[in-house]
């Protein structure tokens, strides 16, 4: 019930497309989901994040769908470059708790 | 201004012996996490304190590992009697109030244990 289960586990997309990374989660107590991104050599760092009562969230190139019903939410990186070629996390926080459960990951690669 | 800090950033160690990982957080940050990272997986939660008090530290994976803050700053993940399986990325994050939920994360303490 506490884990995030994150595809795909890579993935390659040309300069310009669309790299999209899904979740999925089972606990309905979670209410904060953010993506981090991680640099080889790096810690994560926040990237973008959403809350439950809002299905769509977008800074930049970067935009969160958020399906409740379905308890699964994803990330959407438009006109992806080379510098955005790095691993990404999804995560869940619970309500009062700060506990968070990490995703996976998955390997991102832009080729140029 | 400066980041997470830890220290050391590789520690080597033999089986059986005791470390101890040291996390200093962004000044005046009041949550400070620890997390395992194995290679190629997502951090893994050990535990978390908001200012000196350990609030959960459920995700400690037995009583060989302990943390502690006590002035609620520098924070000390120990292993004690240490294993092959303890050999991963130890990382530590802090966020700015207990509820702000944006966590910063250190560079890691990578432990090899031989």
């Amino acid at each position: 019930q506490q884990q995030v289960k994150q595809s795909p586990q890579s993935l390659i997309v040309q300069k310009g497309g669309i790299s999209i990374i899904n979740c999925a989660y089972e606990n309905t107590a979670f209410d904060y989901f953010p993506w981090y991104q991680q640099f080889p050599g790096k810690g994560p760092a926040l990237l973008i994040a959403i809350r439950p009562d809002v299905s769509e969230k977008k800074e930049g190139r970067f935009t969160i769908s958020f399906n409740k019903s379905a308890k699964q939410f994803s990330l959407h990186i438009m006109d992806s470059q080379p510098g955005d070629s790095a691993t990404y996390f999804c995560a869940a926080q619970d309500t009062g708790g700060f506990k968070t459960i990490f995703g996976a990951g998955t390997r991102l690669f832009v080729k140029a | 201004g400066a980041g997470v800090s830890q220290s050391p950033r590789y520690k080597v160690t033999k089986r059986g012996q005791d470390v101890a990982l040291r996390c200093d957080p962004i000044s005046g940050h009041v949550s400070l996490y620890w997390y395992r990272q194995a290679l190629g997986q997502g951090p893994e939660f050990l535990t978390y304190f908001n200012y000196e008090a350990q609030q959960d530290k459920s995700g400690l994976p037995n009583d060989r590992f302990s943390a502690e803050r006590p002035e609620g700053s520098i924070s000390t993940l120990t292993i004690q009697r240490t294993e092959q399986r303890d050999s991963a990325m130890y990382r530590c994050a802090s966020s700015l109030r207990t509820d702000s939920y944006e966590q910063y994360f250190g560079p890691g303490t990578r432990l090899t244990v031989t």
